[in-house]
């Protein structure tokens, strides 16, 4: 069965640094997500990506953060410098669709600690 | 703004024991709701779904159903099995892209 990839698994940077979270999405899906998790909190929506554009951001997702699809299979989250409040598990997703109905399917997590 | 609130954990039953972990939400008109199950060391999965008020999602003996009434969307299940092990995410969207989760839920499963 397809399935979302990430890597790396885990993730340990000093504060300031840049990091690059790596996905590559469900072959035929078109728009990807990125979420993340703070130990003990929610699951938070950060961005969605369609057609080489954002979609819908978050307020989290501010100057600091950026996505790309580099290729035509791979989708990276780039946090540019680094924080502590940014350690927390990174989820990528990916859909076929948009919509209320739409299943989004997600991968493993990038687990990320900024020191 | 629309939010998602679930039983904290963690939890812990015995195999063939029911389960229920509550779930409801805030939302304005009809989001649709979503469980996820997390196994350790995988993504999040699609456990089931229900997009409109009474709607029953049910897949792999679990359950949920969609009660506009009172805007919940508990889990339950009759037999619980090691395997079911894991982190539960209940989850909303609405019109936009985005999911808006829980915290999770982690059940442990002991035979």
């Amino acid at each position: 069965e397809p399935e979302v990839t990430q890597t790396p698994s885990h993730q340990v940077t000093q504060m300031g640094q840049e990091v690059i979270l790596r996905c590559v999405p469900i072959s035929n899906h078109l728009y990807f997500y990125w979420y993340r998790q703070i130990l003990g909190q929610k699951v938070e929506f950060l961005v969605s990506f369609y057609n080489n554009e954002i979609s819908e951001k978050s307020e989290i997702f501010d100057d600091q953060f950026s996505v790309e699809r580099p290729d035509g299979s791979n989708f990276t989250l780039k946090i540019r410098s680094t924080k502590l409040e940014d350690s927390a598990m990174y989820f990528c997703a990916s859909s076929e669709a948009t919509g209320g109905q739409e299943t989004q399917y997600f991968g493993p997590g990038t687990r990320l600690l900024v020191l | 703004g629309d939010s998602v609130t679930q039983m904290e954990g963690p939890v812990t039953l015995s195999e063939e024991a029911f389960l229920t972990i509550n779930c409801t939400y805030t939302a304005t008109g009809y989001p649709s709701l979503f469980w996820y199950v997390q196994y350790p060391g995988e993504g999040l999965q699609l456990l089931l779904k229900a997009t409109k008020a009474d709607d029953k999602g049910s897949n792999k003996g679990f359950e949920a159903t969609y009660r506009k009434e009172t805007t919940s969307f508990h889990l339950e299940k009759g037999s619980v099995q090691v395997s079911d092990s894991a982190v539960y995410f209940c989850a909303l969207r609405h019109t936009g892209n985005q999911f808006y989760f829980g915290t999770g839920t982690s059940l442990t499963v002991i035979p």
